[in-house]
C-alpha cells in the first residue's frame, strides 16, 4: 500500500540558508501535518492543512511557511535556518473522519544545520 | 506546556512477560487516544487508540486501558516480544475541530525486550 513519501530523506544546509521539505500523502488523504522531532524530544506539531486550505497551526516559527499544492502534496519552506532547527520532519496524513488511526506518517527528513 | 505526559523514559522487560507503558494528560477535552510505535530513523506507526468513551480496547497482543476520571491511559502488551523494542509515544487529539486532528503527543517511553 502507498505510504507518506517525504523528500529528501536527508539534508544539510548552512546558517541563514533556505529549505524546502516536501510531502506526498496517502491518496485520498485530505488532511496533511507537519511535525518537528528534536533530538530526545517528543514530535512537535507545526501546522496542518485540510484541502489544501491552511486547517492548525501549531509551534511553527515565522521563519516556517508551509502550503499544500492542487495535487494534495505539501511543501514546508524554512528560510533563515538557525542550528536549533536541525531537527527530524516529519509529514503525516489522514482521512478527516478516520481518527481512530490518527495519522500515518512518512519516515521523515533528517534537517542538520550547521 | 506538555499536556500529555509519560514519565518513563525507558523501560525494560524480559521476552513473554508483560509490558505496561503508562501515560497521563492534563487536558479533559481530549477524546481520541493512541499509541505510536517508533523505530530509528522511521516514522511513527499507529498502534491502537482508544475512544474516550471506552475504557478498555484490545488488539491482538496489544490492550490499552483509559481511566478518564485519573487522567491515565496505559498500554499493555502481552506477550512481549524482542521486536515489541522501540519507543513507544502516546498522543491525543480534541474532540473538537473543525479542519483536523493534531496530535498532542508524550515524550515517549523506550521499552527494550530481553530474550
Amino acid at each position: 500500500a502507498a505510504g507518506v513519501i517525504q523528500s529528501p530523506r536527508h539534508l544539510i544546509k548552512e546558517k541563514r540558508e533556505t529549505a524546502t521539505l516536501k510531502c506526498y500523502p496517502i491518496p485520498r488523504h485530505d488532511t496533511v501535518y507537519w511535525y518537528q522531532q528534536g533530538p530526545g524530544q517528543d514530535p512537535q506539531f507545526l501546522i496542518s492543512f485540510y484541502e489544501k486550505m491552511q486547517s492548525d497551526k501549531g509551534s511553527i516559527p515565522d521563519r516556517f511557511s508551509a502550503q499544500q499544492f492542487s495535487d494534495y502534496h505539501s511543501e514546508l519552506n524554512m528560510s533563515s535556518l538557525e542550528l536549533g532547527d536541525s531537527a527530524l520532519y516529519f509529514c503525516a496524513s489522514s482521512g478527516y473522519r478516520d481518527r481512530a488511526r490518527g495519522a500515518f506518517f512518512g519516515q521523515g527528513t533528517r534537517l542538520t544545520v550547521v | 506546556d506538555q499536556q500529555v505526559k509519560q514519565n518513563s523514559p525507558s523501560l525494560s522487560v524480559q521476552e513473554g512477560r508483560i509490558s505496561i507503558l503508562n501515560c497521563d494528560y492534563t487536558n479533559s477535552m481530549f477524546d481520541y487516544f493512541l499509541w505510536y510505535k517508533k523505530y530509528p530513523a522511521e516514522g511513527p506507526t499507529f498502534l491502537i487508540s482508544i475512544s474516550s468513551i471506552k475504557d478498555k480496547n484490545e488488539d491482538g497482543r496489544f490492550t490499552v486501558f483509559l481511566n478518564k476520571s485519573a487522567k491515565h491511559l496505559s498500554l499493555h502488551i502481552v506477550p512481549s516480544q524482542p521486536g515489541d523494542s522501540a519507543v513507544y509515544f502516546c498522543a491525543a487529539s480534541l474532540g473538537y475541530s473543525n479542519s483536523g486532528y493534531a496530535l498532542n503527543f508524550g515524550k515517549g517511553t523506550s521499552l527494550l525486550v530481553t530474550p
